[in-house]
């Protein structure tokens, strides 16, 4: 079984000040792991996503995540907050497949705020 | 990238009313599409995996005479919510695969989601 844990379910800065989401996991297998973003009343917007390569994935907007193996985790950070990065922040991890298509779970979500 | 539409955006439809949902695959083929439902400032529950020609599966909880899905061709999936009540208001969504295997490592894309409230 799979599982993501997103520590924090709110995060507030200033902007121009970095960010950091926190995100942890479990799984039996290795995982392929990936941020998404959703804005208000908007579907979900692929960020970034790790899947066995580089451990430091760079994404759009400027934002990044590290997979570290021995914290099982996959952190979401960008030096410096934009007013547009508000939004809603999932981490999520993909199942392997055992039929056609793989699942995924997500995490709970954590809502960005930015402050001017 | 690869891009996935719903259609209706939003939909207000009266309580015993069934209301039908339509995700399309707009630049690529998936044999394999998802429907999600999320709950105000909740995260996305998976309802089934819609596929293509065949049934769909349903996640353990989620009525299947209640939302149909059919999975009509490699770039249509459709959700009906059948006689629909108050309770079923919620934002769906659906995803698709942009590959054809199904691997852990495929990007799923998502549509923009359909509110529905039901009066």
């Amino acid at each position: 079984a799979q599982s993501v844990t997103q520590l924090d379910s709110h995060v507030s800065v200033s902007e121009g000040t970095p960010v950091l989401l926190r995100c942890n996991y479990s799984s039996s297998y290795s995982p392929s792991l990936f941020w998404y973003v959703q804005h208000p009343n908007k579907g979900l917007q692929l960020l970034l996503k790790y899947t066995s390569a580089a451990t430091l994935v760079k994404g759009i907007n400027g934002f990044e995540a590290e997979f570290k193996k021995s914290e099982t985790s996959f952190h979401l950070t960008k030096p410096s907050a934009h007013m547009s990065d508000a939004a809603e922040y999932f981490c999520v991890v993909s199942v392997p497949p055992g039929g056609a298509g793989n699942m995924l779970t997500f995490g709970g979500g954590t809502r960005l705020m930015v402050k001017p | 990238g690869a891009v996935v539409s719903q259609h209706p955006s939003r939909v207000i439809c009266k309580s015993g009313t069934s209301v039908k949902i339509e995700c399309r695959s707009l630049d690529f083929q998936a044999t394999t599409m998802f429907w999600y439902r999320q709950f105000p400032k909740k995260s996305l529950m998976l309802m089934a995996t819609s596929n293509e020609g065949s049934k769909a599966t349903y996640e353990q909880g989620v009525e299947k005479d209640k939302f149909l899905i059919n999975h009509a061709s490699l770039t249509l999936s459709t959700l009906t919510v059948t006689s629909a009540h108050p309770e079923d208001s919620s934002f769906y969504i659906c995803s698709a695969n942009e590959g054809l295997a199904g691997r852990s490592t495929d990007t799923q894309y998502f549509g923009p989601g359909t509110r529905l409230t039901v009066l």
